[in-house]
């Protein structure tokens, strides 16, 4: 079992809809989560730390559940922009983040 | 706003050349990494130095040394250059271990 497991997509969605992506990990004593966002063929970018008590930043909202060990990430009011692929991130506190491999999205006008 | 910075953006090497990637960061991180992604792939970690002085190995490690300078450089070493190297290089530093990391924008290596 991978230790971050996403659904690849593609997530075809229209403008204006609302997208959530979900992510599962297997070591229930991770520590800290985050999405990423990754653009074709350009570094990962840090989208959003995740906290127990959700967390809310305009249009994204994150969630984490650590008894079901799953995080998500809901997008309100999609824009052409958020066309891209979003990495789920765990932090077990070894030697790096362990990434997920990514679910792309792509928002159509 | 530097960050992290990544030296060169694109190379084109022979097999069997040898090549040293660059990687710097002035936010006074104490973790540094080699990722390289391959195309349509997720990330790949391939050393870390998780503190000034000490290196270790990440997945894909083979074919590749690394050389944590100082607090700021982290440079990765390609020794025989072969055409599965080829790929996307990212650097990437964090300051400790619950702090989500920062990337540089990734040296683009081909080698033919």
């Amino acid at each position: 079992r991978k230790e971050v497991e996403q659904d690849p997509g593609p997530f075809n969605v229209p403008e204006g809809a609302t997208v959530a992506f979900n992510c599962t990990y297997s070591n229930s004593a991770s520590q800290s989560f985050f999405w990423y966002r990754q653009d074709c063929r350009k570094e990962p970018k840090l989208l959003m730390s995740v906290y127990s008590s959700g967390n809310e930043d305009g249009r994204f909202t994150a969630q984490l559940n650590r008894a079901s060990q799953y995080i998500s990430l809901l997008i309100r009011d999609s824009k052409l922009s958020d066309s891209a692929t979003y990495l789920c991130v765990v932090n077990t506190g070894r030697r790096a983040l362990t990434f997920g491999s990514g679910t792309r999205l792509q928002v159509q006008p | 706003n530097a960050g992290v910075t990544q030296t060169p953006k694109f190379q084109v090497l022979k097999t069997g050349q040898s090549m040293t990637l660059q990687c710097a960061q002035d936010m006074n991180h104490n973790s540094m990494y080699w990722y390289r992604q391959d195309p349509g792939m997720g990330l790949r970690l391939i050393y870390y130095s998780a503190s000034e002085g000490t290196t270790d190995k990440g997945e894909v490690p083979n074919g590749y040394n690394v050389s944590r300078l100082n607090k700021r450089e982290f440079s990765l070493r390609l020794e025989s250059a072969a055409p599965s190297q080829t790929s996307v290089y990212f650097c990437a530093s964090r300051r400790d271990s619950n702090q989500p990391q920062h990337f540089g924008d990734g040296t683009r290596l081909s080698i033919l």
